[in-house]
């Protein structure tokens, strides 16, 4: 069973503040690393897919970093906006499928 | 692009009832997804198809719980009996290679809420 970890479970941000999350799994026959985000009553998106040590992947105010080698990786979100209240996914690959934790969610209050 | 379409939204039954949901996947996508994801926990994998070929079902599935996509294209969920430990978002992805291909993702519907009464 691949054991994956998000932290915090929840969390609040003042709009406008920076924040950032951990996401950690184990690094033994690691494929890539999948970020999503899951806005309420919407689909999961894919934010980033990661596959190399030391990758830094950005989409906006939103980027990511990837330590395959201790099994950590950190999103970061710049300048937090009302439309970044989301649940966001980690989600190692190993094989053929994707295996989620169980999210961070944040919120962000005006 | 139509995106990956799930039917229907909602589904409200009673124990011991079947349920069947369906999921249709963008148009060429090989590879085909369900998840199911309950209250405070992330999405859980139940099973995957490459084409019409079921490629892997989860141990921890149920036998109440079966799918199938016969054509290679839309696919189905079935619970048969269901419990109220049944009651979760069902949803369904697709994408085009598989997961080993680079940088591949996944595309996700908006997935079937179940509530067993």
């Amino acid at each position: 069973i691949l054991n994956v970890e998000q932290s915090p479970q929840s969390l609040h941000v003042q709009e406008g503040d920076s924040t950032n999350f951990t996401c950690s799994f184990p690094s033994s026959n690691f494929y890539a690393l999948h970020w999503y985000r899951w806005e309420t009553a919407k689909s999961p998106e894919a934010l980033f897919v990661m596959t190399l040590n030391g990758d830094e992947k950005k989409k906006g105010r939103i980027s990511a970093t990837l330590n395959t080698k201790e099994g950590y990786s950190y999103l970061y979100i710049k300048g937090s906006q009302p439309e970044d209240s989301a649940t966001y996914l980690c989600a190692p690959n190993r094989d053929d499928k994707i295996i989620f934790g169980k999210g961070t969610r944040l919120h962000i209050l005006p | 692009d139509t995106g990956v379409s799930q039917d229907p939204r909602h589904k409200i039954t009673k124990r011991g009832q079947n349920v069947t949901f369906r999921c249709d996947p963008i148009s060429e996508h090989n590879r085909l997804y369900w998840y199911r994801q309950t209250l405070g926990q992330g999405p859980e994998f139940l099973t995957y198809f490459q084409n019409e070929a079921q490629l892997e079902k989860s141990r921890l599935l149920s036998d109440r719980f079966s799918a199938e996509r016969p054509k290679g294209s839309f696919s189905t969920l079935e619970i048969q009996r269901t419990e109220q430990g049944d009651s979760a978002m069902y949803l369904c992805a697709s994408n085009s290679e598989g997961l080993t291909a680079t940088n591949e993702k996944l595309f996700f519907g908006s997935g079937t809420q179940l509530s067993v009464l």
